[in-house]
């Protein structure tokens, strides 16, 4: 069993749909949880950041992590096309190297 | 622009030549990350620095790569004797602990092609 787990998807939603994004993960000790964006062959981008358990929002994004089910989600309200790419969650363990590990990353399509 | 930079974006190499790339890290961040990331997963860790000390590598790590940051500024990772399962995008982040953040922020990569 892998650290974490993402289904990889494809995703195809029409624009203005609400997506919903998730990952498992079997690691306790995780502390720090993330969400990055990346377009085909350019590197990742962070777009939320999660200490925790809880909830955080920014603009159309929400993130969510359930650490008693050792469960995360990301929330993207009123998709737009640009939101077109694959999101990978990533997370660490408090300490140490703080290395993050990423799940598969999920391919969203959001069509005009 | 103050983000981290790689380069070269890309490099195609023959089998069992030597190939180095480089990573500059987002100024003043004390943590310098590589990763790997092959098609359709997502990045690997591969080692870490704080300031010039390499202070974690992955069993992903061969012999045949090696990794330096002198000064605590810039990085290089070098992989001897290239082989085709070596080809990927190889991606640097870099992050400032002790703010308490602890974001990692990732450059462009490089993707290297072995034939």
């Amino acid at each position: 069993q892998k650290e974490v787990e993402q289904d990889p998807g494809p995703l195809s939603v029409p624009e203005g749909a609400i997506v919903s994004l998730n990952c498992t993960y079997s690691n306790s000790a995780f502390q720090y949880f993330m969400w990055y964006r990346q377009y085909s062959r350019k590197g990742p981008e962070l777009l939320m950041y999660t200490y925790s358990s809880g909830n955080k929002e920014d603009g159309r994004f929400t993130a969510q992590v359930d650490k008693s089910s050792k469960y995360i989600s990301l929330f993207i309200r009123d998709s737009q096309p640009s939101d077109s790419a694959t999101y990978l969650c990533a997370m660490s363990a408090q300490g140490g190297s703080e290395k993050l590990v990423f799940g598969k990353g999920m391919k969203l399509t959001v069509n005009p | 622009d103050t983000g981290v930079s790689q380069d070269p974006r890309h490099k195609i190499t023959k089998r069992g030549q030597n190939v180095t790339f480089r990573c500059d890290p987002i100024s003043e961040h004390n943590r310098l990350y590589w990763y790997r990331q092959t098609l359709g997963q997502g990045p690997e860790f591969l080692t870490y620095f704080q300031n010039e000390a390499q202070l974690e590598k992955s069993r992903l790590l061969s012999d045949r790569f090696s990794a330096e940051r002198p000064k605590g500024s810039f990085s290089t990772l070098e992989i001897q004797r290239t082989e085709q399962g070596d080809s990927a995008m190889y991606l640097c982040a870099s992050s400032r602990i002790g703010a308490g953040r602890v974001e990692q922020f990732f450059g462009p990569g490089t993707r290297l092609t072995v034939l």
